[in-house]
């Protein structure tokens, strides 16, 4: 089974903060993604990687970076965390290229902004 | 923390019963669709999958058909258990596009 692990299920930051988001996968998956879910809104991509360090803006790419040194790691940073960052953050992956896969998801990292 | 499940539509069934959710999709250029299954405090789940090739595919207990002709997508439980209360979506890939578009879920409730 694939696994996507995110480092935390809970993090209470304050404003202006940087903060690090940080998801591995264990399938040599080339794809990884990273979305916030907030109620209402559904799922919404911030940014994906196709490969190292290659990186793509999503949706909402707005006050997030990425980084992605290594295939298995995509880190996902707040350069300085505002209280409208507070969500659900979910990291996903896939294999192949472009579409047409399945995404795997973590179980998310719920984010506090104060 | 909020749920993911607030604001969104739901549907309420007896365990035992078949269930079905539906999801419209807007591009009639997509051409690859996944059903997933979120419950309380968890990262999506993958369920089952389809290409628009297809019509029906079916798994184990769920069964996905797909109507090119409206853009409708289903997701049909057989025997609904209380177990598979959750939040459910759909996502669909546009051809020639990156990534999966996801909508926004039905929550199901099973009652014992």
């Amino acid at each position: 089974d694939v696994k996507v692990t995110q480092s935390s299920r809970y993090l209470v930051k304050r404003t202006g903060e940087k903060v690090f988001l940080e998801c591995v996968q264990d399938m040599d998956h080339e794809n990884m993604f990273w979305y916030r879910q907030d109620p209402g809104l559904g799922l919404r991509l911030i940014y994906f990687s196709y490969d190292v360090k290659m990186k793509e803006k999503g949706d909402i790419p707005e006050g997030y970076s990425v980084s992605r040194e290594k295939k298995e790691r995509f880190s996902l940073i707040l350069e300085s965390a505002s209280t409208n960052q507070t969500s659900m953050y979910l990291c996903a992956s896939s294999a192949r290229g472009r579409g047409g896969s399945p995404l795997h998801f973590g179980n998310g990292t719920r984010l506090t902004v104060t | 923390g909020e749920s993911v499940g607030l604001h969104l539509p739901t549907l309420s069934v007896q365990e035992g019963d078949n269930s079905i959710i539906n999801c419209a999709y807007s591009n009639s250029a997509s051409d690859y669709f996944i059903w997933y299954k979120q419950e309380s405090g968890k990262g999506p789940q993958f369920i089952i999958d389809i290409r628009s090739n297809m019509d029906k595919r079916q798994g184990q207990r769920v069964t996905v058909l797909l109507n090119k002709t409206v853009k409708h997508l289903s997701l049909q439980i057989a025997a609904t258990q209380p177990g598979d209360s959750a939040v459910y979506f759909c996502a669909e890939n546009i051809k020639g596009y990156s990534t999966l578009t996801f909508g926004k879920g039905t929550m199901l409730l099973v009652s014992p």
